[in-house]
């Protein structure tokens, strides 16, 4: 395995579900983040984590709920979600601490809430 | 509010012409550009960054940055259908990656 995985790539749920999105990277970085990208609009970052530490909520809803058990690792669990809540979740990760630090994206799990 | 826009296209261009796409952001302080591709239904994957005025050429792709108009471009050369995607202008104003933020893309399309 190389670079950013993601599963599932697809996913439907009721409102009353409870599921999880699970991202892993291979790449040795040290900050994972959760991207929602909603049609016709911008990428809005969700949450980060470096070394395991929440850095960043961008006022996410509290259905939304991550985890992040190790540096390889993140998860995003759903709860009571809402039709708005589809989208295509993106997990994408990075090396902090270089002056070069791009994001490496996975290829996206895609969400229908019914 | 910091802001990234773009313009939202579609950008229709032939094969062959050079495709020419731009960005501005509001937040003075920004320190680093990047400009991802993203296909319908894919990730976005990085295709440039820059970090300082000027241009910067990789391929047939030529970024150019202006901090004092707080422009950013992205130019295309000999445009192929391939080429035809959503980019996505980023920028970060701080030193760690959590302050990207994101314009809303402009699709580009190149007609054969």
């Amino acid at each position: 395995e190389t670079g950013v995985t993601q599963t599932p790539r697809h996913l439907v749920m009721g409102m009353t579900n409870k599921k999880s999105l699970k991202c892993e990277q291979h790449l040795g970085h040290n900050a994972m983040y959760w991207y929602k990208q909603s049609a016709k609009k911008p990428l809005e970052l969700m949450f980060v984590y470096n070394f395991k530490e929440q850095t960043e909520n961008n006022s996410v809803p509290s259905r939304f709920s991550p985890e992040c058990p190790n540096s390889s690792h993140l998860f995003l669990h759903l709860h009571t979600l809402q039709p708005e809540d589809s989208a295509l979740y993106l997990c994408a990760s990075s090396q902090e601490g270089r002056a070069d630090s791009v994001l490496t994206f996975g290829a996206g799990s895609r969400l229908t809430v019914l | 509010q910091k802001e990234v826009e773009q313009n939202s296209g579609p950008l229709s261009v032939p094969e062959g012409a050079i495709a020419s796409l731009n960005c501005t952001y509001s937040d003075r302080v920004s320190q680093s550009f990047f400009w991802y591709r993203q296909y319908s239904g894919k990730s976005p994957e990085l295709i440039m960054s820059i970090y300082s005025n000027g241009d910067k050429e990789d391929g047939r792709f030529t970024a150019q940055l202006n901090k004092a108009s707080q422009y950013v471009s992205l130019l295309i050369r000999d445009s192929q259908p391939s080429d035809s995607a959503t980019y996505l202008c980023a920028v970060n104003s701080g030193t760690s990656y959590d302050k990207v933020i994101f314009g809303p893309g402009t699709s580009l399309s190149v007609i054969p």
